[in-house]
């Protein structure tokens, strides 16, 4: 089981462009977290999918960002037209149906210049 | 939306000394978790409590659950300069989790 896959680790963006962070979650997990860390700063939710579901996108900035879960594939989380407060680390987490431990991955840090 | 949030924000302590985090959050919870992030690495879980538990051991660690004052605590013991990390509680109810901002513990050898 190779846990949770971020891609890519490391993400350069210049202002303006667009950048698409995947996930894939374990195997036989259908529930996907999106959160974003700050520098300096703790996690915070952005948003919560299952299967072709958006469950709670209470975190997530109005304009730029979206995510999407499809049936088939990662999850991506989408943020177009990048400006530099979007540098962050972006985690993944994936849990199975139920409330106990989750798994993150490693994260995506994202640098806009 | 945030959640849990520790306290304090930072602690700073001498290698073989106690630490002690604190967590307290807002609604209603199944459960309670405690995970642990090094500098640049993903989140690693530590261990988790549930809402009809009151404590919990696991190694070094020593978690504490008081739900009627909506709050927990995290207790490393013996601590190492391994331990040196940011530390986070995260609550569950049924599959929606959310984290607090963190402790960020340095260990000082």
């Amino acid at each position: 089981n190779a846990g949770v896959m971020q891609n890519p680790r490391h993400l350069v963006r210049r202002r303006g462009q667009e950048a698409r962070l995947r996930c894939s979650p374990m195997k036989g997990h259908s529930h996907v977290y999106w959160y974003r860390q700050l520098p300096e700063e703790g996690l915070k939710f952005m948003v919560y999918l299952q299967k072709e579901n958006i469950i709670d996108e209470s975190g997530m900035p109005k304009e730029r960002f979206s995510a999407e879960f499809p049936k088939e594939g990662p999850s991506i989380l989408r943020i177009q037209q990048v400006v530099r407060g979007d540098s962050a680390a972006y985690f993944c987490a994936s849990s199975p149906v139920g409330d106990y431990g989750y798994t993150f991955g490693s994260g995506t840090r994202l640098t806009v210049v | 939306s945030q959640q849990g949030e520790e306290d304090p924000q930072a602690l700073s302590i001498q290698e073989g000394e106690n630490a002690t985090m604190n967590c307290s959050y807002k609604t209603s919870i199944n459960n309670l978790q405690w995970y642990r992030q090094n500098s640049g690495r993903g989140l690693v879980h530590l261990i988790l409590i549930r809402s009809n538990e009151r404590e919990k051991h696991s190694g070094r660690l020593r978690v504490t659950l008081d739900t009627s004052k909506k709050s927990s605590s995290l207790l490393i013991t013996a601590s190492r300069a391994a331990d040196t990390a940011s530390y986070f509680c995260a609550t569950a109810n049924n599959n929606d989790m959310r984290f607090g901002a963190g402790t960020r513990l340095t260990v000082k050898p």
